[in-house]
């Protein structure tokens, strides 16, 4: 079975400075990667989603991540932090699992506080 | 606004009670998923259903049955609700479950069981 893993819980950045969450997957295949962000109280939104091609994606809100099958991480980046950034984020890898259909595998989250 | 809307939003139930949550889906898709989700485990698949009348276990399906007897109602039911099922539950939606499509997420049921 597929896993992904984000190893920070918690990152703290100052408004304006740069932002890197981690993720890492194991995946035997080419994977297909997305990151979610959850602002308080509300539901998860799509961030950005890498299936093939260019592997440094663009995705909404300034937010870009990286595709390393070497280091089987997809990071998502940030040059310049904005307090509203504030939320949790999700990074997750699809599946496909018995019936033939596929599924979201989601990592534990990185909650990311903004000073400012 | 089209969407995935959840109700109810917070709930407090007692052990042993049941209940139902609603997901409604007004986009036309085929499938609909529920997840949980637990401080530090992310989000964990319950159920899913990929069309009218056919539903699935997901990873954690264990004190929970599901419905989906018309295409854009997903429901979720307790039968005996247990405090080890206090959790965020969210639903989703998709029209294909190919993979390079993502889905489109409720804003989440609070439940609390004491």
């Amino acid at each position: 079975a597929q896993s992904v893993t984000q190893p920070d819980i918690h990152i703290t950045v100052s408004e304006g400075a740069s932002l890197e969450l981690r993720c890492n997957y194991s995946y035997g295949a080419t994977p297909y990667l997305f990151w979610y962000v959850q602002s308080p109280g509300q539901g998860l939104q799509l961030l950005l989603k890498y299936f093939s091609g260019d592997t440094l994606v663009q995705g909404i809100k300034g937010f870009e991540a990286e595709f390393k099958r070497s280091q089987s991480s997809f990071n998502l980046r940030k040059p310049s932090v904005h307090w509203s950034d504030a939320a949790e984020y999700f990074c997750a890898v699809a599946e496909r699992f018995s019936g033939g259909y596929n599924k979201l595998i989601f990592g534990a989250g990185t909650r990311l506080a903004v000073h400012p | 606004n089209a969407g995935v809307t959840q109700t109810p939003k917070f709930r407090v139930l007692k052990t042993g009670q049941s209940m139902t949550l609603l997901c409604a889906q007004d986009m036309n898709h085929e499938y609909m998923y529920w997840y949980r989700q637990d401080p530090g485990m992310g989000l964990r698949l319950i159920h899913y259903s990929v069309g009218e009348g056919t539903t699935a276990k997901g990873e954690v399906p264990d004190g929970y049955n599901v419905s989906r007897l018309k295409k854009q109602n997903f429901l979720l039911g307790l039968e005996s609700a247990a405090p080890s099922q206090t959790s965020v539950y969210f639903c989703a939606s998709s029209w294909t479950d190919r993979p390079n499509y993502g889905y489109t997420f409720g804003s989440g049921t609070r439940l609390t069981v004491v």
